[in-house]
């Protein structure tokens, strides 16, 4: 079955650059979410979208912005990276017609800042 | 975090042996749920508990959730070396419809051949 494909998969960039984070859904589903697991610590939501249409927002510093495509496909764009952003960025998606609406995530993008 | 504390946040047991898991949570949920997540890899979706059940199986998993003390247990029996991994609870809030996952700090889990 097809799953949350991310790309890429590992991104190293200097400070002050920017970054852009791909996330392509599970066919059918409606909903993407990111978010951001520092070393050592537990995932933390940064912001979601339903139908193209920005559905929550987290933590999600103002340097960051994301937005979900015609195609459903959504990317996380990063500017003015700092070290602490260093991290581990997953997307997931799920569908809002399955009534448990469990969300299923991508292998994540790991991000270094040097 | 800002959802609240698993523990233990370590755990280390022999094959065969079950590993017990604790979540609590402070915010009142529609539902729970465990994922699963290999050193530095994905989440892997494992169970999940509506705030209106108090037990759910699947497999060697066992979900206990007791809403009035705003906690939840994971139970694997009968563990493999290939449970090793971390696991973390995470609650499911709704917004306008829409969930968003409030995770736990996690148990790493380590279980040895």
């Amino acid at each position: 079955a097809a799953g949350v494909i991310q790309s890429p998969r590992h991104l190293i960039k200097e400070k002050r650059e920017t970054a852009t984070l791909k996330c392509y859904p599970i066919p059918r589903h409606d909903t993407v979410y990111w978010y951001q697991q520092g070393p050592g610590q537990d995932p933390q939501f940064l912001i979601s979208f339903y139908e193209k249409m920005q559905s929550d927002k987290g933590s999600i510093p103002d340097r960051f912005s994301a937005q979900q495509f015609s195609d459903y496909h959504s990317e996380l764009n990063m500017s003015s990276l700092e070290l602490g952003d260093s991290a581990l960025y997953f997307c997931a998606s799920s569908y809002t017609g399955e009534a448990k609406n469990i969300q299923y995530f991508g292998a994540g993008t790991r991000l270094s800042v040097l | 975090s800002q959802q609240g504390e698993e523990d233990p946040q370590a755990l280390s047991i022999q094959e065969g042996e079950n590993a017990t898991m604790n979540c609590s949570y402070k915010t009142s949920i529609n539902n729970l749920q465990w994922y699963r997540q290999n050193s530095g890899r994905g989440l892997v979706h494992l169970i999940l508990i509506r705030s209106n059940e108090r037990e759910k199986h699947s497999g060697r998993l066992r979900v206990t959730l007791d809403t009035s003390k705003k906690s939840s247990s994971l139970l694997i029996t009968a563990s493999r070396a290939a449970d090793t991994a971390s696991y973390f609870c995470a609650t499911g809030l709704m917004n306008t419809g829409f969930q968003k996952l409030v995770f736990g700090t996690g148990t790493r889990l380590l279980v040895s051949p």
